[in-house]
């Protein structure tokens, strides 16, 4: 069972650059989230999705894009990449939305520099 | 804008001990509560959901008070391998969770 796989797991940018975080779930769960961590920080939601062709804004989207045009997966774009955004990034799915919790992905550490 | 505290930590225990974890959320809404676990530079796991009723699973014991606003988590009888942060989560709406910033427990020999 492979759960929620997140790639790649380590990545440096130099500002300026643009990548997309990579996020596929095999659970055929319809919610799907982006969050971010930084050091002694608590997990901040950037973009979320209830739904193929459906997506939201959470508490920090600014400089990230999202798309979801399958179930299994939701691509995390960042454009114009600043230091600011040296973070860890972790991909979550769940069932039901927030009644049965979350699956988590493995994250992706970001360094700009 | 809604959140989740959490005591400040860390949590230095020696192994054999009781240790007890709060939180408290401000959202009067919320339905869904979640205490996770996260070890270091690892994602977090679910630990167990909180029940109105309380709820216990093996020596990890979860309480909510909602008049309060607050939910527990008591560990009993630690373990070196018990040490990680312990997260609080409550959901916002249907939709979403919100994290607390962690605990950080430590287990000593």
């Amino acid at each position: 069972n492979a759960g929620v796989t997140q790639t790649p797991k380590f990545r440096i940018l130099k500002i300026g650059q643009s990548m997309t975080l990579q996020c596929t779930q095999d659970m055929n769960h319809n919610y799907m989230y982006w969050y971010r961590q930084d050091p002694g920080m608590g997990l901040k939601l950037i973009y979320y999705s209830v739904g193929a062709g459906i997506t939201d804004k959470g508490e920090v989207p600014n400089g990230y894009n999202v798309s979801r045009s399958t179930t299994e997966d939701f691509p995390l774009r960042l454009e114009l990449a600043a230091p600011s955004q040296t973070s860890v990034y972790f991909c979550a799915s769940s069932e039901q939305g927030t009644h049965y919790g979350y699956t988590f992905g493995s994250g992706t550490r970001l360094t700009v520099v | 804008r809604k959140e989740v505290e959490q005591d400040p930590g860390p949590f230095n225990v020696p192994e054999g001990a009781t240790v007890a974890f709060n939180c408290t959320y401000s959202n009067s809404a919320s339905q869904s509560f979640f205490w996770y676990r996260q070890d270091c530079r690892k994602e977090p796991k679910l630990l167990m959901s909180v029940y109105s009723s309380g709820n216990e699973d093996g020596r990890f014991t979860a309480q909510l008070n909602r008049a309060s606003q607050y939910i527990s988590l008591l560990i009993r009888d630690s373990k070196l391998s018990d040490s990680a942060t312990y997260l609080c989560v409550v959901n916002e709406g249907y939709s979403t969770l919100t994290f607390g910033k962690g605990t950080m427990l430590l287990v000593s020999p």
